[in-house]
């Protein structure tokens, strides 16, 4: 079974436009940690946001926002009034406590495309 | 702002040829890992290394994967024959020690793109 379930493989919106990327895990530690990561077209991948699992405080930073809901399992990214430079893959992924290498699992990605 | 830097940035090599990764670390991080991505595909956990040794490992590393800290500053990873299937991004990443919030995020270097002919 899929730890990270992505769900959504490619969004396309208009810039100006809201979006939001779905991210459902799977695990049964209850510490763990969930991240956010952003690999643009050049192929790097951009750290966005770590949330630990005991913290359910709902996280904006500009226009990314982050909806933690522990009871569905689910770790949603908003961008807000999408521009183009957000076009990229989004990857969540989820770093359980009792694996010893601190090894990310990601998920399949999200492709966003902006169109102007 | 520190980052994780690696080198080359493309590799190609033959079939059945060593290569080596370069990867260097930021200075003060202690967790080292790699990670691949075939094209079009998912990040995929290959292996982490902390204090001088390997400390989880995936399926995918077997054994013609190695990974080294030959000094206080590069982390390499060898694939010693390599295979068409090899072909793919491979990125480093390092992570700091835990802080008050947990587990310190890993950030990752540019990726090297391996083209096995």
């Amino acid at each position: 079974a899929q730890k990270v379930t992505q769900a959504q493989t490619e969004i396309s919106v208009v810039e100006k436009e809201d979006v939001t990327l779905d991210c459902v895990y799977e695990t049964r530690d209850t510490t763990y940690y969930l991240f956010w990561y952003k690999q643009p077209p050049s192929g790097e991948l951009v750290f966005l946001i770590r949330r630990n699992s005991f913290d359910e405080q709902n996280e904006i930073s500009g226009r990314y926002s982050w909806n933690f809901q522990k009871s569905t399992s689910s770790f949603n990214f908003t961008i807000t009034a999408s521009q183009v430079v957000d076009s990229a893959v989004y990857f969540c992924a989820l770093r359980e406590p009792n694996n010893a290498g601190n090894m990310l699992t990601f998920g399949g990605g999200t492709r966003l495309m902006v169109k102007p | 702002e520190p980052e994780v830097t690696q080198t080359p940035s493309h590799q190609v090599t033959q079939m059945g040829q060593e290569v080596i990764l370069r990867c260097v670390p930021i200075s003060n991080h202690l967790y080292f890992y790699w990670y691949r991505q075939i094209l079009g595909q998912k990040v995929e956990f290959l292996v982490s290394f902390y204090n001088n040794e390997i400390s989880e490992k995936s399926e995918i590393f077997d054994d013609q994967f190695s990974v080294e800290r030959p000094d206080g500053s590069n982390f390499t990873l060898k694939i010693r024959s390599t295979k068409l299937e090899d072909s793919a991004m491979y990125f480093c990443a390092s992570s700091g020690s835990w802080d008050s919030r947990g587990n310190q995020p890993q950030h990752f270097g540019d990726g090297t793109r391996l083209s096995i002919l």
